[in-house]
């Protein structure tokens, strides 16, 4: 069965630092892959996916996500966090069957930023 | 982006009524549509598939008289919580896809309160 863990439920960073949120996945075939944002009040926002080809993906509001298959991983990245980036960040994996499958979604890890 | 719409974004209901829930796709045909449940600071959880015209596919563990499902077009699937209990309040997302390969996009959500 696939799974997506999210090790880090909280993460407090300063405005302007650098962001990293990990993710680690477990799947018997090729995943795809995603990072969600969720803020209060709001549905999920997609800020990135990978399907196939490049392992470093660009998303939106300058967020990048590296695939390394040899560790499982796919871990989120900022270069300089905003306030606004605030919110609780969903890691999910899904089958080969992209948007026929449903997703297995992480715990989430909500970021603080620290003025 | 696709966007996807759900209503009531929150409704209160009496134990033991029945409540339903839209979920629609604006802008695109969702051939696949997904419905996910989340508890308070916890993730995602994929109740159920349901493809335009054919029965839904459960989760395991999920109570198939208990939530329906149906997906009556290519751009509305309701969910029914009937005879609702305090155990279902909850926050019920629905999400969309175009198929295969395809991204999923996600409704805002339906807070749920049983009484």
């Amino acid at each position: 069965a696939q799974s997506v863990t999210q090790p880090d439920i909280h993460i407090t960073v300063s405005e302007g630092a650098s962001l990293e949120l990990r993710c680690n996945y477990s799947y018997g075939a090729t995943p795809y892959l995603f990072w969600y944002v969720q803020s209060p009040g709001q549905g999920l926002q997609l800020l990135l996916k990978y399907f196939s080809g490049d392992t470093l993906v660009q998303g939106i509001k300058g967020f990048e996500a590296e695939f390394k298959r040899s560790q499982s991983s796919f871990n989120l990245r900022k270069p300089s966090v905003h306030w606004s980036d605030a919110a609780e960040y969903f890691c999910a994996v899904g089958g080969s069957g992209g948007g026929a499958d449903g997703l297995t979604f992480g715990k989430g890890t909500h970021l603080i930023i620290q003025p | 982006g696709a966007v996807v719409s759900q209503h009531p974004s929150w409704v209160i209901c009496k134990s033991g009524t029945s409540v339903k829930i839209e979920c629609r796709s604006l802008d695109f045909q969702a051939t696949t549509m997904f419905w996910y449940r989340q508890f308070p600071k916890q993730s995602l959880m994929l109740m159920a598939t349901s493809n335009e015209g054919s029965k839904a596919t459960y989760e395991q563990g999920v109570e198939k008289d208990k939530f329906l499902i149906n997906h009556a077009s290519l751009t509305l699937s309701t969910l029914t919580v009937t005879s609702a209990h305090p155990e279902d309040s909850s926050f019920y997302i629905c999400s969309g896809g175009e198929g295969v390969g395809d991204t999923q996009y996600f409704g805002p959500g339906t807070r749920l309160t049983v009484l």
